[in-house]
């Protein structure tokens, strides 16, 4: 089974501009999951869905926001990018929505100057 | 909050010998728990996982431990070898019907040969 895929892998923007990363889970997976990791705070939880469905929310702005396809797949949005957006994106896929084992992409790593 | 704290930041270790990391969580609702192994420019990696209603879990040379009361659950990994020189996260789920992991602050382990 080929494994979870995040597009693009790298991206460069200016600040105030705005960004869409895009995510493709393991096939059968219906949950998505996205998390910024930084060296400063970590692993942080942004947002999940589940067919269609946003199910839980992190504490990010609303700057920062998603939505997933029928075909299980999820783009995340950020608006007027800052400096501080700075990060890696990653997408966790998993088979269920209530503690599932969860399986990273490799990442988007996004740097806005 | 929820919250996941995380010791030590930094382990050194020689080839062959054990080494422990400890983790401890705040949300008496979580029921799942998970480790990561992160190595440089990789993804995440889940390398052992554990639910609230087992104590203790083994696979090969890694095994975690849970002690729900104390709401501390620990790696284990015997015998290192340098290629586990990489970055340890654990997590805990949120509780209630969520995907929503809360990760520790990571923990580098180095394996000196």
């Amino acid at each position: 089974k080929a494994g979870v895929t995040q597009t693009p892998r790298y991206l460069i923007k200016t600040r105030g501009q705005q960004v869409t990363l895009s995510c493709s889970p393991i096939s059968g997976h219906r949950s998505v999951s996205w998390y910024q990791q930084t060296p400063g705070q970590g692993l942080q939880f942004l947002f999940e869905y589940f067919s269609e469905t946003q199910r839980n929310k992190g504490n990010f702005p609303g700057r920062f926001s998603g939505r997933q396809f029928s075909n299980s797949r999820s783009e995340m949005n950020v608006s007027t990018l800052e400096l501080g957006d700075s990060a890696l994106y990653l997408c966790a896929s998993s088979l269920g929505w209530d503690a599932y084992e969860q399986y990273f992409g490799p990442g988007t790593r996004l740097t806005v100057t | 909050g929820e919250n996941v704290e995380q010791h030590p930041s930094t382990l050194s270790v020689q080839e062959g010998d054990s080494a422990v990391i400890k983790c401890t969580y705040s949300d008496s609702a979580s029921n799942y728990f998970p480790w990561y192994k992160q190595e440089l420019g990789k993804r995440p990696q889940l390398i052992i996982d554990i639910r609230s209603n087992v104590g203790e879990k083994k696979d090969q040379r890694i095994a975690v431990t849970l002690n729900k009361t104390a709401k501390h659950f620990s790696l284990h990994i015997t015998e290192t070898q340098p290629e586990d020189s990489a970055v340890y996260f654990c997590a805990a789920s949120q509780g209630g019907a969520t995907n929503k992991l809360i990760f520790g602050t990571g923990t580098l382990l180095a394996v000196q040969p």
